[in-house]
C-alpha cells in the first residue's frame, strides 16, 4: 500500500456541528501532516506529528483539534467552525521523523469541507 | 516568512510544445520538490531534488536544483492533454515555515493546453 487515504471526500457542516476528518497511511511513515488549501492557493501547514506526537502547531485556532491514535492514523476534529474555514484539507506523510532532511511529503486526495 | 516566487503564474500552450517554469527564493533550501495538482485532488509528487546542481528526469519531466540552492526549474517536453493542472514548487530547509520539516510552497503555475 503506497498511498495516503482520506475520508470523507466531501463534508458539509453547520457552525454548531462537530465532525472529524480521517487520514490513513500504511507505508510506515514516521511523520504526518495536516494542511489547509483555499481555492487557487498553495497548501498551508497546520500541524505536524512525528512518532505520533504533535511537533508543530502553526498557530491554528483551537476549533481545529488534531489527534494521532497510532502511527498509521491521523484525525482532525472540527468544532464550531466558521464559513471561512471552508477549504480543501490535505493530509500528508513522510518517511522520516519530523526535522529530518530530504524528507519528501506524500499527499492524500483531500477532504473538501464546506461550513454553512 | 519564507516566500517562493514561482513563474509564470499561468501558461497557455499548444499540445506538443515544451513547457518551462521556475521558482526562486531569497533563502537557501536543502530540498526542492515539484508537485502537480488536479482540480479537487491532492498534490502528487513529481520530482524530488536533494543536491545543489542536481538534474533529475521523470519521463518527460526534467527538474534541476539550482547551484546557489535558491532556485529550481521544471521542464515538461512534448506536452499532452493530461499535463493540464497546477504545478507547485516547494522548498524544504531550516528556515521553512513550520521548522525543518515544513514545506514552503510557490503560488503555483496553472498549465492550460489548447488543442
Amino acid at each position: 500500500d503506497t498511498e495516503v487515504t482520506q475520508t470523507p471526500k466531501h463534508l458539509v457542516m453547520g457552525m454548531t456541528n462537530k465532525k472529524s476528518l480521517k487520514c490513513e497511511q500504511h507505508m510506515g511513515h514516521r511523520a504526518m501532516y495536516w494542511y489547509k488549501q483555499k481555492a487557487k492557493k498553495p497548501p498551508e501547514l497546520m500541524f505536524v506529528y512525528s512518532y505520533e506526537k504533535l511537533s508543530i502547531n502553526e498557530s491554528v485556532p483551537s476549533r481545529f483539534s488534531p489527534e494521532c491514535p497510532n502511527s498509521s492514523l491521523l484525525n482532525l476534529h472540527l468544532h464550531a467552525l466558521q464559513p471561512e474555514d471552508s477549504a480543501l484539507y490535505l493530509c500528508a506523510s513522510s518517511p522520516l521523523p519530523s526535522g529530518s532532511l530530504y524528507n519528501e511529503q506524500f499527499f492524500g486526495p483531500g477532504t473538501r469541507l464546506t461550513v454553512l | 516568512g519564507q516566500q517562493l516566487n514561482q513563474s509564470p503564474q499561468s501558461m497557455f500552450i499548444q499540445e506538443g510544445e515544451d513547457v518551462s517554469m521556475n521558482c526562486t527564493s531569497s533563502s537557501i533550501f536543502n530540498t526542492w520538490l515539484w508537485y502537480k495538482q488536479d482540480p479537487g485532488e491532492g498534490p502528487v509528487l513529481l520530482i524530488a531534488l536533494y543536491k545543489a546542481g542536481e538534474l533529475t528526469s521523470n519521463g518527460r519531466l526534467t527538474a534541476q536544483f539550482g547551484i546557489t540552492r535558491k532556485d529550481s526549474f521544471l521542464n515538461i517536453s512534448a506536452s499532452i492533454p493530461s499535463d493540464v493542472g497546477i504545478y507547485f514548487c516547494a522548498g524544504q530547509g531550516m528556515y521553512s515555515g513550520g521548522g525543518a520539516d515544513g514545506l514552503t510552497f510557490g503560488k503555483g503555475t496553472h498549465l492550460i493546453i489548447q488543442p
